[in-house]
């Protein structure tokens, strides 16, 4: 069965740079995108961007841009999400989501588990 | 960006209730939306997608349907393994969007 294993939750202190990793198995990983979304307390999901497993590329959105990097290794079939320059506002719980496949490869089908990343002082 | 609104952002129902769940977008995604179901510490789950396909695993009492900018989730008859919260998301644009979130609790 398709599994998203997300790696533990994080304390950071603001201006620091925190990275989520998330291991898949159940399926063949380089055939589905791989996204970030993240939720904060009281707030709806929030999409970061994704990774094709194939070909490492990666599309973010325009807010993280220049503070996010997602990257993948395909030998040990795992993504990562790095995000750097952390303030308060980081603070939430951050999902890897599988894509769906073919053209609904923007679509959520699989999550993991989440990681909560808390920034404070 | 595409902005999603969801309404309302909470309901009370009870057992057996008909639930709607609206979900506007603030410009035509041609049906390029999806459903996901959330329940407290757990991951969300893909629900409808293409704003009326059933994804497996879940019920018919499930339904999507709507156009252009209007879409709707329908629950024909609430059921106790249905309260949760549920979110919309387009996939039209490069940007991905979701609604605020629609709390379904028990009456």
């Amino acid at each position: 069965q398709v599994q998203l294993v997300q790696s533990g939750a994080e304390v950071k202190k603001p201006g620091a740079s925190v990275r989520v990793s998330c291991k898949a198995s159940g399926y063949t990983f380089t055939v589905y995108y791989i996204h970030w979304v993240r939720q904060a307390p009281g707030q709806g999901p929030e999409w970061m961007g994704w990774i094709n497993p194939n070909s490492g590329g990666t599309n973010y959105a325009q807010k993280f841009q220049g503070r996010v990097t997602i990257t993948r290794d395909t030998s040990i079939t795992t993504a990562y999400m790095e995000l750097r320059t952390l303030t308060s506002d980081d603070t939430a719980m951050y999902y890897c989501a599988r894509g769906a496949s073919g053209s609904y490869y923007r679509t959520f089908e699989y999550w993991g588990q989440g990681t909560l990343v808390t920034v404070s002082s | 960006d595409i902005q999603m609104t969801q309404s309302p952002s909470s309901l009370s129902a009870s057992v057996g209730d008909r639930v709607t769940i609206t979900c506007r977008a603030s410009q035509d995604i041609t049906n390029s939306l999806a459903w996901y179901q959330h329940k407290p510490g757990k991951a969300p789950k893909l629900l409808l997608y293409a704003a009326s396909r059933l994804e497996s695993g879940f019920p018919s009492r499930f339904s999507g349907s709507g156009s252009g900018t209007e879409y709707t989730l329908t629950i024909s008859s609430l059921q106790p393994e249905d309260f949760a919260t549920y979110y919309c998301q387009q996939y039209y644009s490069t940007l991905l969007t979701f609604g605020g979130g629609t709390k379904v609790e028990i009456k």
